[in-house]
């Protein structure tokens, strides 16, 4: 059971929009924490995508977008392509544990 | 540019130790406001943090695994290794090093490609 909730699954066609949500509590992200994305594509090492809740590192293309409200954090693509199909994952600190770093559980992104 | 490399052997049988090292390059591993990690993924799940270690030997660790638990560095030789002890089948996943940008809330910015770790006689 991960600290944060994220859905198992999302889909979307070529072109769409879909956003992948991440439920925390008020021990992480409901405490003020920043919330940071991962992508994953199956057989590579993690790729951070957002950090600090909505940067983006250099070389992370605009159609990648993160925001935060409350307990929860939300990663959003637009213009969906191929090469985003992946598993993402959110992160961030939790107050119960010193120094600490909590993942969501992932989210499979399969583009149609 | 930071690169990270696992290296360790890939196979682990039950109850001793897996040892793992990650070698840095393109950085300084004695940099301020980054600290050198280890994380592992389960086959088929998600991502787990395993432990931290700055330069200067300060060091948190995942109270789950804690008990189990060493990381050390060396700074001359820029690498930095992980210990678990009495290993199981539980124990069997991609372990990945990866740098994390030091702050409030910490993020990994950089990691190695991964190293499977299989536990079994």
């Amino acid at each position: 059971q991960s600290v944060l909730t994220q859905p198992p699954s999302v889909s979307g066609a070529p072109g769409q929009r879909v956003t992948i949500s991440c439920t925390g509590s008020r021990y992480n992200i409901g405490a003020g924490y920043d919330v940071h994305w991962y992508q994953q594509v199956p057989g590579t090492a993690p790729k951070l995508l957002i950090y600090g809740n909505s940067n983006r590192p250099s070389g992370v293309p605009d159609r990648f977008s993160g925001s935060k409200s409350g307990t929860s954090a939300s990663l959003a693509i637009t213009g969906l392509q191929a090469e985003d199909e992946a598993d993402y994952y959110c992160q961030t600190y939790d107050n119960n544990v010193s120094g600490s770093a909590v993942f969501g559980g992932g989210t499979k992104l399969t583009v149609l | 540019q930071v690169r990270l490399q696992e290296s360790g052997p890939g196979l682990v049988k039950p109850s001793q130790t897996l040892s793992l090292t990650c070698s840095v390059s393109g950085a300084s591993i004695s940099s301020g406001g980054f600290y050198w990690s280890w994380i592992r993924q389960l086959p088929g799940k998600g991502l787990e943090w395993i432990a931290y270690i700055y330069y200067s030997g300060s060091t948190y660790y995942n109270p789950s695994l804690k008990s189990r638990l060493s990381i050390s560095i060396d700074t001359s030789k820029s690498q930095f290794s992980l210990e678990v002890r009495s290993v199981t089948a539980a124990d069997t996943a991609v372990y990945y090093c990866a740098r994390a940008a030091w702050g409030e809330s910490n993020y990994f910015d950089s990691w190695g490609q991964g190293t499977l770790v299989t536990v079994s006689s």
